[in-house]
């Protein structure tokens, strides 16, 4: 089975200040890991995948996550917060079973962007 | 290219309905799945399917939901008999394998609420 803990239901910074949001997984197989935002009453939408290779990815909008297998973590920054980035955010993971590749995500992290 | 549609948008019932939730797949997808959005909470997987099949519906509810992607049309969710506690937002997404490719393309959602 896997599971995906966020920490931080909700997380407030400063304009241009850096954006960390946690997440946490487990999984018995290796994991694809994924961040995605959801804007009020609106769909979700990708902002980056790790499968496989490069530990570092890089995503939509300036975000990128590090996969840290040895700390079973996937967190998600920014640089530099713009107002734009105020979102719900939500991690999350899969593994190709060849079942599919269901997601199971997180409960989600509010992010506010303060003037 | 149109992405995931669904439909309707919101969609409110009295208790003891039926709910019937519609999504269309991205041109060329022929894997869909469904997922439940509870209100403060993630999203979790109900089922997946390809057309015609039911490959997963380990998420689903034993009674009175069922899903079904026939050869010609959308998908279709369906509740039965619906309960306050089906109040929620329900989300397909699809893509273009079910192994082999990690992404999927997430529609706008449809707002159920149960009065």
């Amino acid at each position: 089975a896997q599971s995906v803990t966020q920490l931080g239901s909700h997380v407030s910074v400063s304009e241009g200040a850096l954006v960390l949001l946690r997440c946490n997984y487990s999984s018995s197989v290796p994991p694809y890991l994924f961040w995605y935002v959801q804007y009020p009453n609106q769909g979700l939408q990708l902002l980056l995948k790790y499968t496989t290779g490069a530990t570092l990815v890089k995503g939509i909008n300036g975000f990128e996550a590090e996969f840290k297998k040895s700390e079973t973590s996937f967190h998600l920054t920014k640089p530099s917060a713009h107002m734009s980035d105020a979102a719900e955010y939500f991690c999350a993971v899969s593994s190709n079973t060849g079942g599919g590749n269901k997601l199971t995500f997180g409960t989600g992290t509010q992010l506010k962007v303060e003037l | 290219n149109a992405g995931v549609m669904q439909n309707p948008r919101h969609l409110v019932r009295r208790r003891g309905q039926e709910a019937r939730l519609r999504c269309s797949p991205m041109k060329g997808h022929s894997h869909v799945y469904w997922y439940r959005q509870l209100p403060e909470e993630g999203l979790k997987f109900m089922v997946y399917l390809q057309k015609e099949n039911i490959i997963d519906e380990s998420g689903m509810p034993k009674e009175r939901f069922s899903a079904e992607f026939p050869k010609e049309g959308p998908s279709i969710l369906r509740i039965q008999q619906v309960v306050r506690g089906d109040s929620a937002a329900y989300f397909c997404a699809s893509s273009s394998t079910g192994t082999g490719t990690y992404e999927q393309y997430f529609g706008p959602g449809t707002r159920l609420t149960v009065t």
